[in-house]
């Protein structure tokens, strides 16, 4: 079975610093691999998704993400936090793999990402 | 091109009561899903919808039950409220369901049972 684990539950950092948002996955075969963020009574807005192409995945708004099969590691970076960047993040599993013919994705507990001026 | 729309935005209940929220895709979106979200659980998996067929299901109880029409749009029902169906409901939109495709969230329906 497809899960995620989010490692830290809330990560603060100062404007103008980096980010690193942990995610470990575990599944059975090749997997689709999504960040997503949601903004304070908002929905979820994708950011960045891995689908067996480039293991280094580039998303919106200066974020990109490392899929490592050794680690089962899908961790979200971003050089330089900003302001705009506080909200709560999900990294998601999905249960379909490529093409696949289920929409179930599994989410992580989320990260909520604090920016300190 | 409009996103995915869910109505209403927010909705009070009494225990007891039934609901039913209403998702539109974005145009050419066969694919419809529903998640809730709660402080507790965080965001789980309810159903989706793919051509007005239910295609898979979460681990919910019957009272949430949905359905999808020829246009695509979804509505999810939940028949005898309880307190602890208090959530966001997101829905989210593919073009095909699942895979790498990913998906396209609504801004939610944020349902409260007193």
């Amino acid at each position: 079975a497809q899960s995620v684990t989010q490692l830290d539950s809330h990560v603060s950092v100062s404007e103008g610093t980096p980010v690193l948002l942990r995610c470990n996955y575990s599944s059975s075969y090749s997997p689709s691999l999504f960040w997503y963020v949601q903004h304070p009574n908002k929905g979820l807005q994708l950011l960045l998704k891995y689908t067996s192409a480039a293991t280094l995945v580039k998303g919106i708004n200066g974020f990109e993400a490392e899929f490592k099969k050794s680690e089962t590691s899908f961790h979200l970076t971003k050089p330089s936090a900003h302001m705009s960047d506080a909200a709560e993040y999900f990294c998601v599993v999905s249960d379909g793999g490529y093409g696949g013919s289920q929409g179930n994705l599994i989410f992580g507990k989320g990260t909520k990402l604090s920016v300190k001026p | 091109k409009a996103g995915v729309t869910q109505t209403p935005r927010y909705l009070i209940k009494t225990r007891g009561q039934q609901v039913t929220l209403s998702c539109s895709p974005i145009s050419g979106h066969r694919s419809v899903s529903w998640y809730q979200q709660t402080p507790g659980q965080g965001l789980q998996f309810l159903f989706e919808y793919f051509s007005e067929t239910q295609r898979n299901k979460g681990n919910f109880p019957g009272r949430f039950s949905g359905r999808q029409f020829s246009n695509s749009r979804s509505e999810m029902n939940v028949s005898t409220l309880e307190l602890g169906d208090s959530a966001l409901y997101l829905c989210a939109s593919s073009s095909t369901g699942g895979g790498s495709y990913g998906y396209t969230f609504g801004s939610g329906t944020r349902l409260t049972v007193v």
